[in-house]
């Protein structure tokens, strides 16, 4: 079945740097989409790529979508301690439900 | 307007207990989603629903048992808890699913399940 692998599991960073998660998916998807888990809390969503080689900006987060629709990337430039929490990828295929990575778990030290 | 809603908050169970966890959606949504997450494994999709009436299995169901019977409602039953069931629980649901839009999942706070 799909499988999406997420990497890296943790990452801690010092305030001000940056910070990427990677998403990859044993099958080529329609979609992928990206949540936010703080402490805590609930998964949050925060978007949707469609399009192969789709580039979409958030303020200081910028999400790839790869060419070959089968990896995603997120990035966020200048990390603050309110972009602590963990950060899933979710990858669809067809009409099949979202599947989802493991997440990688964002530390900020101020 | 509530969004989705679960009850209860927290649980503790004996082993061989049942319990039932509500979640309830005010959005209109046809899809629900019952998921379990544990630390370092993700969401792992229990049963999942595409419309009032209808529930199908996902990637983890066994032990599980779900009912939609009001669009509004999506119930997950335990019938006989196991240590193994202990997990934080999130329900969710979406207006659409598949490739079209409006696909996008809203969670609820989560249920934390401990069972002894």
């Amino acid at each position: 079945g799909q499988q999406v692998m997420q990497i890296p599991q943790y990452q801690h960073v010092q305030e001000g740097e940056d910070f990427t998660t990677y998403c990859n998916s044993s099958t080529t998807l329609s979609n992928i989409q990206w949540y936010k888990q703080r402490p805590g809390g609930h998964p949050v969503f925060l978007i949707q790529l469609v399009k192969s080689g789709e580039v979409k900006k958030q303020k200081r987060l910028t999400f790839q979508f790869g060419e070959a629709k089968k990896n995603s990337s997120l990035h966020i430039t200048a990390t603050q301690t309110t972009d602590v929490g963990t950060y899933f990828c979710a990858g669809l295929e067809g009409n099949t439900p979202l599947v989802f990575g493991k997440g990688t778990r964002l530390s900020v030290i101020a | 307007n509530a969004g989705v809603t679960q009850t209860p908050k927290f649980r503790v169970l004996k082993t061989g207990q049942s319990m039932t966890l509500l979640c309830a959606q005010d959005m209109n949504h046809e899809y629900m989603y019952w998921y379990r997450q544990d630390p370092g494994m993700g969401l792992r999709l229990i049963h999942y629903s595409v419309g009032e009436g209808t529930t199908a299995k996902g990637e983890v169901p066994d032990g599980y048992n779900v009912s939609r019977l009001k669009k509004q409602n999506f119930l997950l039953g335990l019938e006989s808890a196991a240590p193994s069931q202990t997990s934080v629980y999130f329900c969710a649901s979406s207006l659409t699913a598949g490739t079209s839009g409006y696909n996008e999942q809203f969670f609820g706070p989560g249920t934390r399940l401990t069972v002894l």
